[in-house]
C-alpha cells in the first residue's frame, strides 16, 4: 500500500541543522509532487514546502524561506527536508505528504519530530 | 495571504446526531478546499476535496458543501471513531496552502 516513512527528526540548539528524510513506497514517487507540513505542539498545520515531480519546482512558506531546502532522489523514492539556522519556533512535527494538487494531499507519513531548544 | 477561519473551535455532540462544521476564506477559493481528520497521535487523513468530493474509503455520513468563501463539512449520525479535529484547507493558490486552525469534535 501508499506509505510514507519520515526519518531524521530530534533535537537540536538554535542556530543548529537538521535533514530530515522521507522513505515512499507504493507508489510510482516519480510522478507526484510532495510536500512538506508542519504542526507545533498542540497547534494547527503549517504548509512548509512543496517540489514538483521532477525537483524543478519550488516553493516555500516565507516562515522557512532561506534556511530549509526541499529535495527529493527519485531513484531512491526519498523526499528530503535540510533544514538549517533552526529556532525554537520551528520545533514541530514534521509531516511529509503526497500532493495531489487539486484532489488533496494524501497520504501523510506518521511525523517526526523536531525539537529546536537549548 | 488566504486565511481560512474555522467554526466553532469546539463542537460537542452526541453520538448518533449530526455534526455541522463551518470554514470561511478571507477571500474567494471557487471550490479549491479540502477537509482532514485528525485523531490524537496520528497524522492527518484526507476526506473531502474540491468542496465535496470525497476521497477514497471515506464513508458517505461525511459530505461537504459551498463555495466560494463558505464551506460546511457535515457528518450525520456520529460514530464513536468520528471525534477528532477537523481541518479546512484552501489551495486555489496550490501549492502555497494555508489552513484553518482546526475544530474539535467531542463527545457529548
Amino acid at each position: 500500500q501508499v506509505q510514507l516513512v519520515e526519518s531524521g527528526g530530534g533535537l537540536v540548539k538554535p542556530g543548529g541543522s537538521l535533514r530530515l528524510s522521507c522513505a515512499a513506497s507504493g507508489f510510482t514517487f516519480s510522478d507526484y509532487y510532495m510536500s512538506w507540513i508542519r504542526q507545533a505542539p498542540g497547534k494547527g498545520l503549517e504548509w512548509v514546502s512543496y517540489i514538483s515531480s521532477s525537483g524543478s519546482t519550488i516553493y516555500y512558506a516565507d516562515s522557512v524561506k532561506g534556511r530549509f531546502t526541499i529535495s527529493r532522489d527519485n531513484a531512491k523514492n526519498s523526499l528530503y527536508l535540510q533544514m538549517n539556522s533552526l529556532r525554537a519556533e520551528d520545533t514541530a512535527v514534521y509531516y511529509c505528504a503526497r500532493d495531489g494538487a487539486a484532489a488533496g494531499v494524501s497520504p501523510w507519513g506518521q511525523g517526526t519530530l523536531v525539537t529546536v531548544s537549548s | 495571504e488566504i486565511v481560512m477561519t474555522q467554526s466553532p473551535a469546539t463542537l460537542s455532540v452526541s453520538p448518533g446526531e449530526r455534526a455541522t462544521l463551518s470554514c470561511r476564506a478571507s477571500q474567494s477559493v471557487s471550490s479549491n478546499l479540502a477537509w482532514y481528520q485528525q485523531k490524537p497521535g496520528q497524522a492527518p487523513r484526507l476526506l473531502i476535496y474540491g468542496a465535496s468530493t470525497r476521497a477514497t474509503g471515506i464513508p458517505a455520513r461525511f459530505s461537504g458543501s459551498g463555495s466560494g468563501t463558505e464551506f460546511t463539512l457535515t457528518i450525520s449520525s456520529l460514530q464513536s471513531e468520528d471525534f477528532a479535529v477537523y481541518y479546512c484547507q484552501q489551495y486555489n493558490n496550490w501549492p502555497l496552502y494555508t489552513f484553518g486552525q482546526g475544530t474539535k469534535l467531542e463527545i457529548k
